[in-house]
This record gives structure tokens, C-alpha cells and sequence, in this order.
């Protein structure tokens, strides 16, 4: 079966500071796509960054970079000099397969973090 | 119009009700998909369809049903709901066919309250 945790419900961290945030998954397929999303409290959910199960490089977008560690089974989120406008819900996610064989995504259960003054 | 769009952006409605949420997306997408997003629970797939045939149902119940007439539309139908339907509900899309690359995009969501 596949599953993403996300094991840290809230995080806090100081403005200008970095913050990891964790997400570990589970799959069987040699094959697999690994995502975050930003979901403010106006409720869209914002795609952040993607990490194939195959790149050699961890992926990196301005401030987000994703700490990929395929043996470990876990592909954290890490945002450099937070922001207040970083305060939001994070969600990690995996792309998986449907019993018809095309693509389905699984979230995680989501980390809210919040970004002091 | 970019992105994905959702309409409408609230809906209320009584448990007799019959209404229909709008999504469209203007990314050239393959892939649509209802999720629907609980108060303090995990996002909760609902529906997919690739072009235009549905591929996954998620043990939805009959009360909601979906409809795609083409790879940009996608609506959920809605009649007789329950209290416990009120959520947001959140439509995206992702490229389909089989991308290796492919990344879902999400709409602005339709915040449901079933009085």
C-alpha cells in the first residue's frame, strides 16, 4: 500500500530563520513522484516543488528545496528564510497508481507552520 | 482565465437541495480530479477522470456524481446532502497519459456548508 506521514501537526519558526518539515513515505513502485504543496487559509492548495523517485539532484525552487533520501524512504520540505507569508498548511504527497493503472496522488495529513515575527 | 478555476467559490444549501459545482482548467490537462478536504481530516480523493472517462471512484456515495463532458470541464452534481458534507471541495488537474513529470494543479476550492 502507499503512504505518506507527515508526523509534526505544527511547527513554528522565527522570521528570517530555515525550517524543515518532514514527510516520509511508502511505496512499492520502482517509479513514484514526490510533491509539496502550501495550502493557505484561503484554502487553494499551491503546488511548491516536485522530486522524481529517479533525479539524482534534490529539487530546488527559489526557497523551497526538498532533502530527498530515497533509502530512507523520506523526502522533508525545507524552506530558507521564512517569511510570514510562509505561515500556512504544508502537505507532502506521493503520485501513485489506480487499479485502472492511471495516476492517483496521496497526502499526507499535513503540517501547519507557522512563521514568527 | 489561467489555471484552474472553481465555481462557486461558497455554496449553501439545504439537505433537499440539488446544485452542481463547476471546475475548469486551462493548462491543456488530461487528468481532472474531486477531492473533497474535512475539517481536521486528510484530504479525501473522490473522483478521477483521464480523458474524460472516469478511473477511479472512490467509494463516493450516489449523492454526489460527477460529470465530465470534456478534458477541461469537470462538475459535481449534488442532491439530497448530508450535514457532514460540509467541506471544501477542491477540483484539479493534472497532465494524464501517463507524464512522468505529472504534477497535479488545484483550483481555489468551493466551501460547501449543508444546513
Amino acid at each position: 500500500a502507499q503512504k505518506i506521514t507527515q508526523t509534526q501537526p505544527g511547527m513554528f519558526v522565527q522570521e528570517k530563520e530555515a525550517v524543515t518539515l518532514d514527510c516520509t513515505y511508502d511505496t512499492s513502485d520502482p517509479s513514484y513522484g514526490l510533491f509539496w504543496y502550501k495550502q493557505p487559509s484561503s484554502g487553494e492548495m499551491i503546488f511548491l516543488i516536485y522530486q522524481g523517485s529517479y533525479d539524482q539532484q534534490n529539487a530546488t525552487e527559489g526557497r523551497y528545496s526538498l532533502n530527498f533520501q530515497k533509502a530512507r524512504k523520506s523526502a522533508n520540505l525545507v524552506i530558507s528564510a521564512s517569511q510570514l507569508g510562509d505561515s500556512a498548511m504544508y502537505f507532502c504527497a506521493m503520485r501513485g497508481l489506480t487499479t485502472s493503472g492511471t495516476y492517483k496522488y496521496i497526502f499526507g495529513t499535513g503540517t501547519r507552520l507557522k512563521v514568527l515575527a | 482565465e489561467t489555471g484552474v478555476t472553481q465555481t462557486p467559490r461558497h455554496l449553501v444549501m439545504g439537505m433537499t437541495n440539488k446544485k452542481s459545482l463547476k471546475c475548469e482548467q486551462h493548462l491543456g490537462h488530461n487528468a481532472m480530479y474531486w477531492y473533497k478536504q474535512s475539517a481536521k481530516k486528510p484530504l479525501e480523493l473522490m473522483f478521477v477522470y483521464n480523458f474524460k472517462e472516469q478511473t477511479e471512484n472512490n467509494s463516493v456515495p450516489s449523492r454526489f456524481s460527477p460529470e465530465c463532458p470534456n478534458s477541461s470541464h469537470l462538475f459535481l452534481h449534488l442532491h439530497t446532502l448530508q450535514p457532514e458534507d460540509s467541506a471544501l471541495y477542491l477540483c484539479a488537474s493534472s497532465q494524464g497519459g501517463g507524464a512522468s513529470t505529472d504534477t497535479q494543479y488545484f483550483g481555489p476550492g468551493t466551501r460547501l456548508t449543508v444546513l
